[in-house]
């Protein structure tokens, strides 16, 4: 069965580093998703991506955040210069379409910043 | 404001019986639609059920359920027969068409399943 994975499972940098997370959403997925759960805190949005693009974005995601996707398969999240409150569950998510397709998520990405 | 409530942080059911898992939401879109994910220990989200709020049947996935009272806006999440493996964090979440790619989340229930 067709799933979404991340890259890489855990990070630890340091305050001021920047650091990509990698996803391969399911392959006929057109719409791409990061979330972000601080530990013991609900999910949040962070962002969504479609045709090549940003559709969608809360408050969270400020200018040191961006998104790619650089080739057919991946889509990238980078943080420029991570900040202790980024320390987080980052998940990847995908639907076939928008609006009310269900998100299939990924493994996530614990990330520390010391 | 808080677009999904859930009013239970934690939850205790035996072995085999049956548990429901509280979620409400508000929304003025007519089009919307509701998840349930499960998160066990390891981190990562299992999609679960989806209810579309034009759907006129409860859906059902397995031994899940969905409690879909449009009136009260309400979804709860009925799993039968628990089994140990379902204890972990499950989180209700909407999606309005209108917002169509912002999904929100409840806060969660934490499900322990007793021997």
């Amino acid at each position: 069965e067709p799933e979404v994975t991340q890259t890489p499972s855990h990070q630890v940098t340091q305050m001021g580093q920047e650091v990509i997370l990698r996803c391969v959403p399911i392959s006929n997925h057109l719409y791409f998703y990061w979330y972000r759960q601080i530990l013991g805190q609900k999910v949040e949005f962070l962002v969504s991506f479609y045709n090549n693009e940003i559709s969608e974005k809360s408050e969270i995601f400020d200018d040191q955040f961006s998104v790619e996707r650089p080739d057919g398969s991946n889509f990238t999240l980078k943080i420029r210069s991570t900040k202790l409150e980024d320390s987080a569950m980052y998940f990847c998510a995908s639907s076939e379409q928008g609006l009310q397709e269900t998100q299939y998520f990924g493994p996530g990405t614990r990330l520390l910043v010391l | 404001a808080q677009k999904i409530t859930q009013t239970q942080p934690g939850m205790f059911v035996q072995e085999k019986e049956a548990v429901t898992l509280d979620c409400t939401y508000d929304t003025s879109d007519p089009s919307y639609g509701l998840f349930w994910y499960k998160q066990p220990s390891s981190g990562e989200m299992i999609f679960l059920i989806y209810q579309g709020s034009y759907d006129q049947q409860n859906a059902t996935e397995g031994r899940y359920s969905l409690n879909f009272q449009k009136a009260r806006k309400s979804a709860n999440l009925v799993i039968s027969a628990s089994q140990l493996g379902d204890s972990a964090m499950y989180f209700c979440a909407m999606r309005e068409a209108y917002n169509n790619n912002d999904m929100r989340f409840g806060a969660g229930t934490r499900l322990t399943v007793k021997p």
